[in-house]
């Protein structure tokens, strides 16, 4: 167990939807991490956030946003779903900016219908 | 522009000695990672080097040459336990991780 949590664990839509999915990070953890994985992909980083403000963007769609609250959790949402997004999305956090010991989330399993 | 190469795919049998390599080309560089994904689960991690030369860790090394743009992570005794994804991930200037497609180890009694 890492001690980041994500919610909820799998989650089937349909497309042109809109879904949310959460992370909490470990207790004492600064940056939160959003990673796209496709079927037998690589990871595909999403953005980062630290201690509530946008730090990273890689290659994160115009369809999809997230925020981190001052709690230190975060939300990725995903909306006008489509097939393609179907994947399992990652959240994973580490205490610095940098990525030093990043600890992963078990996941969410998006399936698009 | 930042790129990774790691074999799709490699094969190895039980008790044996296997070998992964990578390179990568990145925008500065500030170490790099190795994690273990199996299929369906997270990535956990599995050693970081920045500086040249041997990390040991149990069964498993990662040796890094940033002249050279290379590390490989070394499996020994190998387990059925072993059979997974290895990512290879340096960090770039910007401390971002630069993440590899992987390569998948399928071990055999």
């Amino acid at each position: 167990d890492s001690g980041v949590t994500q919610t909820p664990k799998h989650l089937i839509t349909a497309t042109g939807q809109r879904v949310t999915l959460r992370c909490s990070p470990r207790s004492g953890d600064l940056s939160v991490y959003w990673y796209q994985q496709s079927l037998d992909q690589g990871l595909q980083f999403l953005i980062q956030y630290y201690n509530g403000e946008e730090r990273a963007k890689g290659n994160i769609l115009e369809r999809f946003s997230a925020q981190q609250f001052p709690d230190l959790h975060s939300e990725l949402n995903l909306s006008s779903l489509e097939l393609g997004d179907s994947a399992l999305y990652f959240c994973a956090s580490s205490v610095t900016v940098a990525p030093y010991e990043q600890y992963f989330g078990p996941g969410t399993r998006l399936t698009v219908t | 522009g930042q790129n990774i190469d790691q074999p799709t795919e490699m094969t190895a049998t039980e008790g044996a000695i296997v070998q992964i390599n990578c390179t990568y080309q990145t925008s500065g560089f500030n170490g790099l990672f190795w994690y273990q994904q199996h299929a369906g689960e997270a990535p956990t991690f599995l050693s970081y080097n920045v500086l040249d030369g041997l990390e040991e860790k149990g069964r498993f090394s990662s040796f890094l040459s940033r002249s050279k743009g290379y590390s490989y992570l070394l499996l020994k005794e190998l387990q059925m336990k072993d059979s997974a994804s290895y990512l290879c991930a340096p960090m770039d200037s910007n401390y971002q991780l630069i993440w590899g497609a992987g390569t998948k180890l399928i071990i055999k009694p």
